[in-house]
This record gives C-alpha cells, sequence and structure tokens, in this order.
C-alpha cells in the first residue's frame, strides 16, 4: 500500500523558517517524481514545486521561488519542503504528492500556519 | 502558465441525477505526440486529500465508478457524474499537465445534495 506520511507543519511568525518532510513507503520512491501541492483555507489546490526522481531537476511555483527550496533523499526516501521567509498567505495545508503528470497518490497533509 | 477555469461554482443536485461540470483551459492542452489530453480530474470530500478519478481526459482511475465519465479535447471537458449519489458530495477539480512539473489546477466545482 502507498504511503505519503507528511510532517513538520505547525504555527510560525512571518518571514520564520520551517522545513517539511514526507516519508514515502510502498512503492519506489527513487522512480518516481514528487511533488509539493498546498490548499489555504478553504481555497482550491495550488502547485507549490516538483523535483525530478533523481533530484536533478527541480521547479517552483512564482509565489515560492527563491524563499522555497525543495529536495530529497531516496537513501530514506523522504521528501523535503525547505520554506523560509514565510508570508501571510503561505498558511495552508501542504500534500506531498507522487507522479510527473496526474497525482497518483497525496498524502493527508501538514498544516502551516503563519500568523504573528 | 495554463489557467484553468470552472463551471459551475457550485451544483445542488438529487440523488440519482446526472451531474455536469465544465472545465476550460486558457491554452490547448493536447500532445501532438501521442494525441491525448493532459487533462486529469480529482474528487475532494470534506478533510481529505484528493482522490484521482480521471487521466487523459477520459481514463478512470483504477476502482473508480462507472457513473464517472470525462470527456473533451483541446481546451473545453466536462465530468459527468451519471447517476448521483450520496457519497459524491465534493469538490471536483479539473488539473493540467501539459506543462508539468508546472501543473495547475481549476478552482473547483462543489457538489452538494
Amino acid at each position: 500500500e502507498v504511503q505519503l506520511l507528511e510532517s513538520g507543519g505547525g504555527l510560525v511568525q512571518p518571514g520564520g523558517s520551517l522545513r517539511l518532510s514526507c516519508a514515502a513507503s510502498g512503492f519506489r520512491f527513487s522512480s518516481y517524481a514528487m511533488r509539493w501541492v498546498r490548499q489555504a483555507p478553504e481555497k482550491g489546490l495550488e502547485w507549490v514545486s516538483g523535483i525530478s526522481s533523481r533530484g536533478d531537476f527541480t521547479d517552483y511555483a512564482d509565489s515560492v521561488k527563491g524563499r522555497f527550496t525543495i529536495a530529497r533523499d531516496n537513501s530514506k526516501n523522504t521528501l523535503y519542503l525547505h520554506m523560509n521567509s514565510l508570508r501571510l498567505d503561505d498558511t495552508a495545508i501542504y500534500f506531498c504528492a507522487n507522479g510527473p503528470n496526474w497525482v497518483d497518490y497525496w498524502g493527508q497533509g501538514t498544516l502551516v500556519t503563519v500568523s504573528s | 502558465d495554463i489557467v484553468m477555469t470552472q463551471s459551475p461554482d457550485s451544483l445542488a443536485m438529487s440523488l440519482g441525477e446526472r451531474a455536469t461540470m465544465k472545465c476550460k483551459a486558457s491554452q490547448s492542452v493536447l500532445h501532438s505526440s501521442n494525441n491525448k489530453n493532459a487533462l486529469a480530474w480529482y474528487q475532494q470530500r470534506p478533510g481529505q486529500p484528493p482522490k484521482l478519478l480521471i487521466y487523459w481526459a477520459s481514463t478512470r482511475d483504477s476502482g473508480v465508478p462507472d457513473r464517472f465519465s470525462g470527456s473533451g479535447s483541446g481546451t473545453d471537458f466536462t465530468l459527468t457524474i451519471s447517476s448521483l449519489q450520496a457519497e459524491d458530495v465534493a469538490v471536483y477539480y479539473c488539473q493540467q499537465y501539459y506543462t508539468t512539473p508546472r501543473i495547475t489546477f481549476g478552482p473547483g466545482t462543489k457538489v452538494e445534495i
């Protein structure tokens, strides 16, 4: 069974930093491109960032470029999202998701709240 | 970026009725290489992550009931639920992956009973 388990969310002040993690199991993690998608409260889905299966290609939404960094450790089957200079409008549930095109599997998400 | 729009914003239906919702892309998502449309549909129930229903515009994912069907090509797409069930209450999102890894989602259509 495929499982994606996010962690690392929480309450942070504007300008602060957080690191999200996503532990993957049940599939060959190193063979799949991965991505982060977020959902602000009562809002729709927004792609945040993606990374190739080997980690040699990354891309970011314009709204987070220069502030967020996606990474992966294939030896640990884990995906990361380093978030710096957090803003109020970064408040959202952050989902870990797999698949290079459509998303086959989603994690349950981790809530990031940016507030003073 | 390709902008996705969906209509209507919400649908109030009765059990057993046919529900139809639209998705429009700001440019064509038809791949000339395989003649397939890079368009997926998801269902998101309250408090849950999205669930994949359909990819390549009309291919149902494994285990998805056949009352769900997708159609369309180019820029205009439709998701149809042939006979609405209580468990179909959810928000439905379309997503283009023509510009993957930069994917974009529509704003969603909320289905209520």
